[in-house]
Parts: C-alpha cells; sequence; structure tokens
C-alpha cells in the first residue's frame, strides 16, 4: 500500500530565509503533484513532476523529484509572507486504481 | 480555466437530517472526487467517480453515499447527518482515467449540531 510521508508537518520560518519540505512515499509511482492551500480556501496546482530528476520552479518555489529514492522536494527560496499556507504532496498510486495518496501537509508560517 | 463548483459554502445541519451536497464542474472531467478533510489528518477519500453512474468506495465511505447520474454533477449524500461528519468537504475533478491533475472546488463546512 502506498503511503505519503511529509515533513515537516509544520514549519514557522523567518521572512528571507530558505527551507525545504519533504515528501516520502513507499511504492513505486510515475506522478507527483505538490498543491498549496490558504487558510479556509481550497486546494490549488502547484506542480506535477512526471520523471526522475524533474524540477519545476514558479516564483521563490522550485519542486524536484527522485523516483529512485522515492523523495521530492519543495525548496522556498528567501521566503516571504505571501507564501504562508499549508503544502501538500500528493502521489499516484501505480497500481490498478491510480488513485491520488496525499501527504497530511506541511502548515508553514512566514514571519516578519 | 477548470471551474469546480460546489452549492454551499457553509452548512448546519441537524442530527439525523439528511444532507446533499453538489458539485458541479464544467470541463467534462471523467473522474470525480469527494474528501474530507480535518485538522491533523489531511485529506481523505470519502467516494470517486470514474464515469458517470459509475462510483467507487475511497478510504472513508462510511455514513455517506454518492450519486452521479449526470458527467458534470456528483453529489454525496449523508443519510443520517452526525456530529462526527462535522468537517470540510472538498469537491475535485480531473481529466483523465486516474492519476491526472485535480481541480478543486472552494469546499463546504458543514457543521452538525
Amino acid at each position: 500500500e502506498l503511503k505519503v510521508e511529509q515533513n515537516p508537518l509544520f514549519l514557522s520560518m523567518q521572512e528571507g530565509k530558505n527551507y525545504t519540505i519533504y515528501c516520502n512515499y513507499s511504492t513505486t509511482s510515475d506522478r507527483l503533484y505538490w498543491y498549496r492551500q490558504d487558510p479556509g480556501k481550497s486546494l490549488e496546482s502547484l506542480f506535477v513532476l512526471l520523471s526522475n530528476g524533474a524540477v519545476k520552479q514558479e516564483g521563490r518555489l522550485m519542486a524536484s523529484l527522485d523516483t529512485k529514492a522515492r523523495l521530492s522536494t519543495l525548496h522556498i527560496t528567501a521566503a516571504v509572507h505571501d507564501l504562508s499556507a499549508t503544502y501538500f504532496c500528493a502521489v499516484v498510486n501505480a497500481g490498478n486504481n491510480r488513485k491520488l495518496i496525499w501527504g497530511l501537509g506541511t502548515s508553514l508560517a512566514v514571519n516578519p | 480555466d477548470v471551474k469546480v463548483t460546489q452549492s454551499s459554502r457553509y452548512l448546519v445541519k441537524r442530527t439525523g437530517e439528511k444532507v446533499f451536497l453538489e458539485c458541479v464542474q464544467d470541463m467534462d472531467h471523467e473522474n470525480m472526487f469527494w474528501y474530507r478533510q480535518d485538522p491533523g489528518l489531511g485529506l481523505r477519500l470519502i467516494y470517486f467517480s470514474y464515469d458517470v453512474k459509475m462510483k467507487e468506495k475511497g478510504d472513508i465511505p462510511e455514513g455517506y453515499s454518492v450519486s452521479r447520474e449526470k458527467k458534470e454533477r456528483f453529489s454525496l449524500i449523508l443519510e443520517s447527518a452526525s456530529t462526527n461528519q462535522t468537517s470540510m468537504y472538498l469537491c475535485a475533478s480531473s481529466l483523465g482515467p486516474g492519476g491526472t491533475e485535480a481541480f478543486f472546488g472552494q469546499g463546504t463546512r458543514l457543521t452538525v449540531v
């Protein structure tokens, strides 16, 4: 059974600092998503990573995928307050049902 | 842009009531999903549907049923609402046969009193 673990679950950081969120998954998958959720709002897709070594960047966020290590990272560069949100990774179950399996989310607070 | 619309943003219902949560998507997506989101538990899949009139149980289907009579609409039904069903409910849709990007509605915060 595919399991997805994110860490840390809570992250408080200062503006201007860099940090990385990790997403580990337990079995083979060919697709991984990162989503963002603002407080009280719904989820918005940030990145889809399809292959080993894939890297995607949008502004201060960069996501990468290592399928051999079954690890994705979401790197935050020079954080700003607007990045405060909960970030989820979701991994496609490569089995028959191809459901998305979700991590618990990382709640990020960027403080002045 | 894909739009997934949930019929209510906030709902308050009494214990024992039958509750309908409606979700409509406008991009001809095959797959539709209902999740509930609770603090510390992440997103948990209740039911999903990959075609009209087709449905499959997710991880926590107990106490819920669904209906998909038309491709664009997926309804979640709480047959007899209970207080432990107080939660945020999220509907999502995706295009392909599974594993493609999911687009979410704005969520319905349901309180059962």
